[in-house]
């Protein structure tokens, strides 16, 4: 079993929909989770940190941590087209290097 | 703002080539990586490096070396270019320590081509 594991998609949505990207993990030792938005031709970029289990929001942007059934969530509300991108996942323990899902390539149509 | 930057955004050689690719951060970040990134596959960790003249082998670090002299700037290098190694190579950096210091900052990326 792969350390993290991240549907590719695509996804394809209208614009307003309610998105939900997940990732599931093994290694129960992860403390850190964090999501990045990659845009077509960039580098990825944080879009979203959460330190354990919990919620935090940020805007249109929802991230979820559920340790006991080591599965993270992000979920963007009111989408638009300029959400179009590649959602990756990334997660570590303490001092150690990121690992990172594949990602989820997302696109939103106007 | 963070900055880091790859000298090349976009680089064609041909089989058997030692090709260089330089990234440099500003902002002092101790550790820095380097990345390919090829689809259905995703990122796959090459090398990283915690510290000047130090390195440590990735996930995939066969066919690659990298070079660290100063703090700033951490090089891949591909000794003999070979087609399959053709894919987008992401530098990052970041400071030590858990937490929001693990955050990895991305340079732009390199598509390189080997023909």
């Amino acid at each position: 079993q792969k350390e993290v594991e991240q549907d590719p998609g695509p996804l394809s949505v209208p614009e307003g929909a309610i998105v939900s990207l997940n990732c599931t993990y093994s290694n129960s030792a992860f403390q850190y989770f964090m999501w990045y938005r990659q845009y077509s031709r960039k580098g990825p970029e944080l879009l979203m940190y959460t330190y354990s289990s919990g919620n935090k929001e940020d805007g249109r942007f929802t991230a979820q941590v559920d340790k006991s059934s080591k599965y993270i969530s992000l979920f963007i509300r009111d989408s638009q087209p300029s959400d179009s991108a590649t959602y990756l996942c990334a997660m570590s323990q303490a001092g150690t290097a990121l690992i990172f899902g594949k990602g989820t390539t997302l696109s939103v149509s106007s | 703002d963070v900055k880091v930057t790859q000298s090349s955004r976009y680089l064609v050689k041909r089989t058997g080539e030692k090709v260089f690719l330089e990234c440099v951060q500003d902002m002092d970040h101790e550790n820095m990586f380097w990345y390919r990134q090829d689809p259905g596959l995703g990122l796959r960790l090459i090398y990283f490096s915690y510290d000047v003249k130090m390195k440590e082998k990735g996930d995939i670090p066969e066919g690659y070396s990298v070079s660290r002299e100063k703090k700033e700037r951490f090089s891949l290098i591909l000794e003999s270019a070979s087609t399959n190694q053709t894919s987008m190579y992401l530098c990052a950096s970041s400071f030590q320590g858990p937490g929001v210091y693990n955050e990895q900052f991305f340079g732009p990326g390199t598509r390189l081509t080997v023909l």
